[in-house]
């Protein structure tokens, strides 16, 4: 039972270009999200998070949406720099449950 | 400050017999959080343990148990392993229960059942 999805496992994008990740979810009881990042042979590391009393969040160069009737959400990197390829994990939690989504790995190109 | 270190780094054992893993969270944090990620997929949630009882479970089947020591330090256990048991266990570490603090995440156990 994947309650939160990432339905791209890769993605490519030129260095300076906008990269954005998207990732949706089913149970309408998630009332935060979150986006990690992870590198090979690490730890997931936190990027950005929203509520869902919020549709946008900002901070640096990344920007994560969220339109909740649509059950969405998405993180946009602008502009994309090398360092970020990494595999990108969208997250939320409801209560004392919390869910990740499958991950996409994103690649940017110099 | 040091991070949430986790030992062992690499793990192998056979179907059948049992497995302890340990966590040291950051120095201050109560919560430590248990995920399970197979290869392929995201990390899934097992246990969430604050000020030492059991606050949150995932899906996981009763082989699957933890505890947390009053230093804060935890240690998640498996029963009668499984193939399918077979994953990376990563341990996160924040400061209160709410999901809603960002959580630290240690390197991970790599665990192979043969």
């Amino acid at each position: 039972d994947q309650q939160v999805k990432q339905n791209s496992p890769s993605l490519s994008v030129q260095e300076g270009r906008i990269s954005i990740l998207n990732c949706d979810y089913t149970n309408s009881m998630f009332d935060y999200f979150l986006w990690y990042k992870k590198y090979p042979a690490e730890g997931p590391t936190f990027l950005i998070s929203i509520s869902s009393i919020k549709d946008k969040n900002e901070d640096g160069r990344f920007t994560v949406f969220l339109n909740k009737s649509a059950k969405h959400l998405s993180l946009h990197i602008v502009p994309s720099q090398p360092g970020d390829s990494a595999v990108y994990f969208c997250a939320a939690s409801a209560g004392n449950q919390f869910y990740f989504g499958t991950g996409t790995s994103l690649t940017v190109i110099p | 400050d040091a991070g949430v270190t986790q030992s062992p780094t690499h793990l192998i054992k056979t179907r059948g017999q049992q497995v302890t893993l340990r966590c040291s969270p950051i120095s201050g944090h109560k919560s430590v959080s248990w995920y399970q990620q197979v290869l392929g997929q995201g990390p899934q949630f097992i246990f969430q343990y604050y000020e030492k009882e059991e606050r949150g479970r995932g899906n996981f089947p009763d082989r699957f148990s933890a505890r947390q020591f009053p230093n804060y330090s935890s240690e998640l256990n498996v029963n009668a392993l499984l193939l399918g048991d077979s994953a990376l266990y990563l341990c996160a570490s924040s400061p209160t229960i709410q999901f809603t603090d960002t959580q630290y995440f240690g390197p991970g156990t790599r665990l192979t059942v043969l």
